[in-house]
């Protein structure tokens, strides 16, 4: 089966970096994606990993370790708009279709 | 591009009632899929479509049907609805179900079953 852990909640402030971490456990991963959804909204795409390393975009990066199973998102110079629930998401080749999803983690940024 | 529609937008509905939850792409991708999302549980699959004509169960599939006649539409049909069905809907699709696909989500159907 799969699992994906991340926390539930974080808060930091503006202007800061936080690292949100996402831990899974898949028989057969073929890709990592993490999402952004503000409250009330639909989730939007933020990043792809399927090798190890790290893929960086603008403010926001994120690391994959398939050995580890691990990957997290970075987020840079925190703006308030930065405040949502943040998504990790797997795909599992063995599964056969879909991404199975995290819980989320609910970031707060204050100024 | 519109990208994905869903409608209605909300509704209540009475238990024992049934709906139709209404999803349209106008991204020609091959692949489409049904999401709820509960507080505390996050995104769990429902339903998918790799292409028009095929349909696949997903993580929570008891009480729900869909069918997929043409590319561009993916209606997820409830035919009895409980209040355990209380929650968001979201329809999403990708170009197709390859590992490097993004999947783009609609904004989402927020029904209430009473």
């Amino acid at each position: 089966g799969q699992n994906i852990d991340q926390p539930t909640e974080m808060t930091a402030t503006e202007g800061a970096i936080v690292q949100i971490n996402c831990t899974y456990q898949t028989s057969g991963f073929n890709g990592l994606f993490w999402y952004q959804q503000h409250a009330g909204e639909a989730p939007t795409f933020l990043s792809y990993n399927v090798l190890d390393g790290l893929e960086e975009k603008g403010r926001f990066s994120s690391f994959l370790s398939r050995s580890k199973g691990y990957s997290y998102l970075l987020l840079k110079e925190l703006q308030m708009k930065d405040s949502a629930s943040y998504l990790c998401a797997v795909r599992d080749h063995q599964a056969g279709t879909a991404l199975i999803f995290g819980k989320g983690t609910t970031l707060s940024v204050s100024s | 591009t519109a990208g994905i529609t869903q409608a209605p937008t909300s509704q209540i509905l009475a238990a024992g009632r049934s709906m139709t939850l209404r999803c349209t792409q106008d991204m020609r991708h091959n692949a489409m899929y049904w999401y709820r999302q509960d507080l505390g549980l996050g995104l769990r699959l429902i339903h998918y479509s790799n292409t028009a004509g095929t349909t696949g169960k997903g993580e929570v599939p008891d009480g729900y049907s869909v069918s997929r006649a043409n590319t561009d539409d993916f209606p997820l049909t409830l035919a009895s609805a409980v209040p355990s069905q209380t929650s968001v809907y979201f329809c999403a699709s990708s170009q197709d179900q390859g590992s490097t696909d993004t999947q783009y989500f609609g904004p989402g159907t927020r029904l209430t079953v009473l």
